[in-house]
């Protein structure tokens, strides 16, 4: 079975510190993800990747950033933490075909106080 | 625009059949996905509908209409440990997949 790693199950944080956010893949997947979740909201993308130093921003990209220097790794910054980035982050990812299923990460739940 | 339309909670009793509608409506449609998520935890991947019809998988089946924009899915012999999220996301193509908030589904006994 593919296992998507990140790196902390929960974290707390101070506002305007830099925050990393580490996601691994063991399956050699293309495509990796990054997604926040709140209450009563859908998930939604942050940042994909589609290949190593490839990033391609999504639906919701201010206040962060992503890095890929290796296939199996795809890490996501929040330069400057806000109160408002406190969130349930997801990591996934999916081999690079079409409608491929996301394999997801267990998560991290940030609080940014 | 994208919308996606399912209720917000459900509630059935264990051993019964319970069937979890979605209405969608995405600009492009490349198929659709159900993914189950337990609280706390990652969404897992149910079921996958590109053509319209009925995919039966053990307990879980999922149903397609393309033309109606409309997805249900169906448990059967339910169990208090299907107690979760279920979630109806269409994909309006590559990389494109739009989730909702989901149905919250208690199981009792």
């Amino acid at each position: 079975d593919v296992k998507v790693t990140q790196s902390s199950r929960y974290l707390v944080k101070r506002t305007g510190e830099k925050v990393f956010l580490e996601c691994v893949q063991d399956m050699d997947h293309e495509n990796m993800f990054w997604y926040r979740q709140d209450p009563g909201l859908g998930l939604r993308l942050i940042y994909f990747s589609y290949d190593v130093k490839m990033k391609e921003k999504g639906d919701i990209p201010e206040g962060y950033s992503v890095s890929r220097e290796k296939k199996e790794r795809f890490s996501l910054i929040l330069e400057s933490a806000s109160t408002n980035q406190t969130s349930m982050y997801l990591c996934a990812s999916s081999r690079a075909r079409t409608n491929e299923k996301l394999f997801f990460g267990s998560g991290t739940q940030l609080s940014v106080l | 625009g994208q919308n996606i339309d399912q209720p917000t909670e459900m509630t059935a009793t264990e051993g019964a059949i319970v069937q979890i509608n979605c209405t969608y409506q995405t600009s492009g449609f490349n198929g659709l996905f159900w993914y189950q998520q337990h609280a706390g935890e990652a969404p897992t991947f149910l079921s996958y509908n590109v053509l319209d019809g009925l995919e039966e998988k053990g307990r879980f089946s999922s149903f397609l209409s393309r033309s109606k924009g409309y997805s249900y899915l169906l448990l059967k012999e339910l169990q208090m440990k299907d107690s979760a999220s279920y979630l109806c996301v269409p994909s309006g193509g590559y990389n494109k997949l739009i989730f909702g908030a989901g149905t919250r589904l208690a199981v009792h006994p």
